[in-house]
């Protein structure tokens, strides 16, 4: 039982390039979730799923995209990377819709030149 | 609006001494409280949750916290710290979103160190 699992751990990319970010979890859980950590700022929810097959923007969505074609997996897209975006990505799950995100990823540490 | 105040960004104790680390919240109704630890490149572990009832919780790696309503604030506490417990800390404070998920948002987070 692996838990929540994020691949790759870092990354370095150049403004403009794109790349996906890939969150397994292997507990069955209904519910993903994609946060960003920035300094001095707590977690903040980019995208989440509630099921497979669905996604929905959370508080700072703009310029990602995810997809959640199987339910143990759930991917963060970046088209077009920005200095902005330079961030620690974190996955989250929770089995239902009366939880609240309990499992967290190891983390993906980004940086944008 | 929602929000959540770490008031100490960095804290420092020595071994085997005690800890205490804030957290005020705002929230119009009664929330549900959380506190997290992100050791060192790892991710988040939860280590407690209040949701209701008593106001004193018990967590695992023997921290408690106590939510006080007429202070609005869910401090965490430890009696004897270890070095192993140097880490980061984040309060949260959860709600049902209209989204149909369940929201959290979190304070910036205390970095705790620990002397030997």
């Amino acid at each position: 039982n692996a838990g929540v699992t994020q691949t790759p751990k870092f990354r370095v990319l150049k403004t403009g390039q794109s790349m996906t970010l890939l969150c397994a979890q292997d507990m069955n859980h209904e519910y993903m979730y994609w946060y960003r950590q920035d300094p001095g700022m707590g977690l903040r929810l980019i995208h989440y799923s509630v099921g497979e097959g669905t996604t929905a923007k959370g508080e700072v969505p703009d310029g990602y995209n995810v997809s959640r074609l199987k339910k143990q997996n759930f991917l963060l897209g970046l088209e077009s990377a920005a200095p902005s975006q330079t961030s620690v990505y974190f996955c989250a799950s929770s089995y239902s819709a009366n939880a609240f995100p309990r499992y967290f990823g190891p983390g993906t540490r980004l940086t944008v030149l | 609006a929602q929000s959540v105040t770490q008031p100490d960004i960095h804290i420092t104790v020595s071994e085997g001494a005690s800890l205490e680390l804030r957290c005020n919240y705002s929230y119009g109704a009664t929330p549900y409280l959380f506190w997290y630890v992100q050791s060192p490149g790892q991710g988040l572990q939860l280590l407690l949750k209040y949701f209701s009832g008593d106001t004193l919780v018990q967590g695992i790696k023997g921290f408690e916290a106590e939510f006080k309503r007429s202070q609005s604030s869910f401090n965490l506490r430890k009696p004897s710290v270890h070095w192993s417990d140097a880490a980061e800390y984040f309060c949260a404070v959860g709600s049902p979103s209209s989204g149909g998920y369940n929201k959290l948002i979190f304070g910036a987070g205390t970095r705790l160190a620990v002397h030997p």
